[in-house]
C-alpha cells in the first residue's frame, strides 16, 4: 500500500510566479490535509479537504493561496504570484473516512528567488 | 484554543543514554495526542499515539510515551538512543477520533547523538 505521494519534492519559482503542489492520498483515504513548515518552525495547519469540498479552510492565507480536492485525481494546492516568504516545506497528510491518525507524504520544498 | 509547547528546541544526547521529550498541551476536550519524528528533508513519521485507554503507549522504534491528564503532558521517552535516533521530533494534539481533526503541533525538538 503506497504511502501519500507529494510532487513535485523540490520546487523553484521566482516572485510572482505560480506554484502547484500535488498530493496523492493514501488508498482508502478520502480526507486530505495541507499544513505549511516555516524554517525552523513547527508545522502549521493550512487546509481540509474532502472530495470536492473544502471543509476547514481557517489556516489558509487569505489571498493567493487555493486548494482542490477533485472527484478524480491528486489534492492541489495552489499559490499564485509566489513570494519569497512563502518559501517552506508544505506537507500533505490523509487520512481514512473515519478520521483518525493522519499519515504525512514527504513534502514539497519550495524555494522562491 | 489548543495549543502544544515543546520546551526543549536542542537536546544533545550520549549514544546508549536514555532520552526524554517533553510536551505540554491545552485542549479544551480530550486530546488525540502523537508524536512524530523528521529526519532531515524528510517528511513526518508517526512513532504513536495515543487515543484512550492505558497512558503508557509503546510506539516504533523502541519509543513510548505516557499521558499524564493532571499534567497535560505527554512525554516522550526511549531508555537507550542511537546515532540513528538523531532528528527533529514533533508533538501534536488534535480532537479525539474527530473527522476533519486538524492538528496542532509543537514547534519541534532536535536531538543531537554524540558518540
Amino acid at each position: 500500500n503506497a504511502g501519500v505521494m507529494q510532487n513535485p519534492r523540490h520546487l523553484v519559482r521566482r516572485r510572482g510566479q505560480e506554484a502547484r503542489l500535488r498530493c496523492s492520498p493514501m488508498k482508502g483515504h478520502s480526507h486530505v490535509y495541507w499544513y505549511r513548515q516555516l524554517p525552523e518552525e513547527g508545522l502549521k495547519f493550512m487546509v481540509y479537504l474532502q472530495k470536492e469540498n473544502i471543509i476547514d479552510e481557517s489556516g489558509m492565507p487569505k489571498e493567493r493561496f487555493s486548494a482542490e480536492f477533485p472527484k478524480e485525481g491528486p489534492s492541489i494546492l495552489r499559490i499564485q504570484q509566489v513570494v519569497r516568504g512563502d518559501s517552506a516545506a508544505y506537507f500533505c497528510a490523509s487520512s481514512p473516512p473515519e478520521g483518525g491518525t493522519q499519515y504525512f507524504g514527504p513534502g514539497t520544498r519550495l524555494l522562491v528567488l | 484554543a489548543q495549543s502544544v509547547t515543546q520546551p526543549d528546541i536542542h537536546i544533545t544526547v550520549s549514544e546508549g543514554a536514555s532520552l526524554e521529550l517533553r510536551c505540554n498541551y491545552s485542549y479544551g476536550a480530550t486530546p488525540y495526542l502523537f508524536w512524530y519524528v523528521q529526519s532531515p528533508g524528510q517528511g513526518l513519521q508517526l512513532l504513536l499515539k495515543y487515543f484512550s485507554g492505558d497512558t503508557l503507549v509503546q510506539g516504533i522504534k523502541g519509543f513510548e510515551a505516557e499521558f499524564k491528564r493532571s499534567q497535560s503532558s505527554f512525554n516522550l521517552r526511549k531508555p537507550s538512543v542511537h546515532w540513528s535516533d538523531a532528528a527533529e521530533y514533533f508533538c501534536a494534539v488534535g480532537a479525539l477520533q474527530a473527522a476533519g481533526n486538524k492538528l496542532t503541533f509543537g514547534g519541534g525538538t532536535r536531538v543531537l547523538v554524540k558518540p
